[in-house]
């Protein structure tokens, strides 16, 4: 049974660059969430995406936006790159259908330096 | 403005004892919480969660309390074991938007041999 499975494991930036993050949720889940963890803070709400559409929204500017393809798989997009988005990013899985009371299933996250 | 709050950066605990990590809210639109444990290198897994309409919820040797009144819940585990030594998250989920779940910033674990 496959978790959810994020790439690239590690990337590096510079300024001004634009970068795409790649998810796959956990077997059988078709709602994605993306979250941005900070260093030495707890992970911070981007978006999520159900049924190909954006269903909610934190407090994140336009330059981060997201896709989701048929098959449930989503990637993050980060335009005009800062260094304050070096952080860790975190995809996380669940089941759209069954509402809010489930947890979540975590990937390892893609670690995102900017220079 | 923090919603969900972790006062204890960090917590040492011996082998075999109990460990009490605590964590403080401000929405009163909370109604569902959960706990989740996180190691290095790994994303976080979720531990054990509890609704509104309970004040205490048991799994094994872990248990969480919510005293709503307070805008309080402590995750206990009982006893604590070295495999247990990891960063612990408290989040919270408003009834108003099931999709978005709010993190505290973690509390990490060492439990010492």
């Amino acid at each position: 049974d496959a978790g959810v499975t994020q790439s690239p494991t590690h990337l590096i930036k510079t300024r001004g660059q634009q970068v795409t993050l790649r998810c796959s949720p956990k077997s059988g889940h078709d709602t994605v969430s993306w979250y941005q963890q900070a260093l030495g803070q707890g992970p911070q709400f981007i978006f999520q995406y159900y049924e190909e559409e954006e269903r909610q929204r934190g407090n994140f500017p336009d330059r981060f936006s997201g896709h989701q393809f048929p098959n449930y798989s989503s990637e993050l997009n980060v335009n005009a790159l800062l260094l304050g988005d070096s952080a860790l990013y975190l995809c996380a899985s669940s089941l759209g259908h069954l509402g809010g009371n489930q947890p979540q299933h975590f990937g390892d996250g893609t670690r995102l330096s900017i220079l | 403005d923090q919603q969900v709050k972790q006062n204890s950066p960090s917590l040492s605990v011996q082998e075999g004892r109990i460990s009490i990590l605590n964590c403080d809210y401000t929405n009163s639109m909370f109604d569902y919480f959960l706990w989740y444990k996180k190691y290095p290198a790994e994303g976080p897994t979720f531990l054990i969660s509890i609704s509104s309409i309970k004040d205490k919820n048991e799994d094994g040797r872990f248990t969480v309390f919510l005293n709503k009144s307070a805008k309080h819940l402590s995750l206990h585990i009982v006893p604590s074991q070295p495999g247990d030594s990891a960063v612990y998250f408290c989040a919270a989920r408003p009834k108003t938007s099931y999709d978005k779940v709010i993190f505290g910033p973690g509390t990490s674990l060492s439990v010492i041999p």
